[in-house]
């Protein structure tokens, strides 16, 4: 079955950019059924949506935080990736990838990866 | 603060049957954009519970079942189980922040 795995920096300097990838095994993010998105969970706190992307490059963000995320897709390396600019504290959060059908169901998710911001 | 709201929490007696309300607005559940449930056990990622209002994926018990009602939705748990203590988290699409969104989810404790 599908399955999802974040990578990344575990710490980023404030104003600096947090960089994030998802690689995808058991399935293909060029499969025409799914949209691949981006959730976030700060410690202690509820889930917020952050963007997803469809093979084709179609994209759509979270209003909120549009004006400094940008998700892309490798279809040659099966992965895609999350940027998130001006990062300060209220970004420390467990960042999930997941993958989203028509519906936007999330299902499955990666483990997810704790991105703490501190100098 | 979620457009999606959800009582902090709720417990029950093992055995019972609690309910967790999601409550929304005419942009989002009233709107009749889907309502997807999930779980989230104590340091692991979220896993979709309930979709599509009351639609269970392959392999979630049929202890579980979701329910829709105008601007509302209810997940239900009945004989409820130690292993059920967990987060659980409602959501949809607003079509006023034009966006997925969670509600802040329910702590579920078992007594």
């Amino acid at each position: 079955q599908v399955q999802l795995q974040e990578s990344g920096p575990g710490l980023v300097k404030p104003s600096e950019t947090l960089s994030l990838t998802c690689t995808v095994s058991g399935g293909s993010v060029s499969s025409g059924s799914y949209y691949w998105s981006w959730i976030r969970q700060p410690p202690g706190k509820g889930l917020e949506w952050i963007a997803y992307i469809y093979y084709s490059g179609t994209t759509d963000y979270n209003p909120s935080l549009k004006s400094r995320v940008t998700i892309s897709v490798d279809t040659s390396k099966n992965q895609f990736s999350l940027k998130l600019s001006s990062v300060t504290a209220a970004d420390t959060a467990v960042y999930y990838c997941a993958r989203a059908d028509y519906s936007m169901r999330f299902d499955p998710w990666g483990q997810g990866t704790l991105v703490t911001v501190s100098s | 603060q979620s457009v999606l709201t959800q009582p902090p929490s709720v417990s029950g007696a093992p055995g019972q049957r609690v309910t967790i309300s999601c409550t929304g607005s005419s942009s989002n559940i009233g709107a009749n954009y889907d309502v997807h449930w999930y779980q989230q056990l104590p340091g692991t990622a979220p896993k979709l519970l309930v979709y599509g209002y009351s639609n269970r994926p392959s392999g979630v018990p049929d202890r579980f079942s979701g329910s829709k009602s105008g601007t509302s939705a209810s997940l239900a748990i009945t004989g409820l189980q130690a292993e059920d203590e967990a987060d659980y988290y409602c959501q949809s699409f607003d079509s006023s922040l034009s966006g997925y969104v969670f509600g802040a989810g329910t702590k579920v404790s078992v007594l």
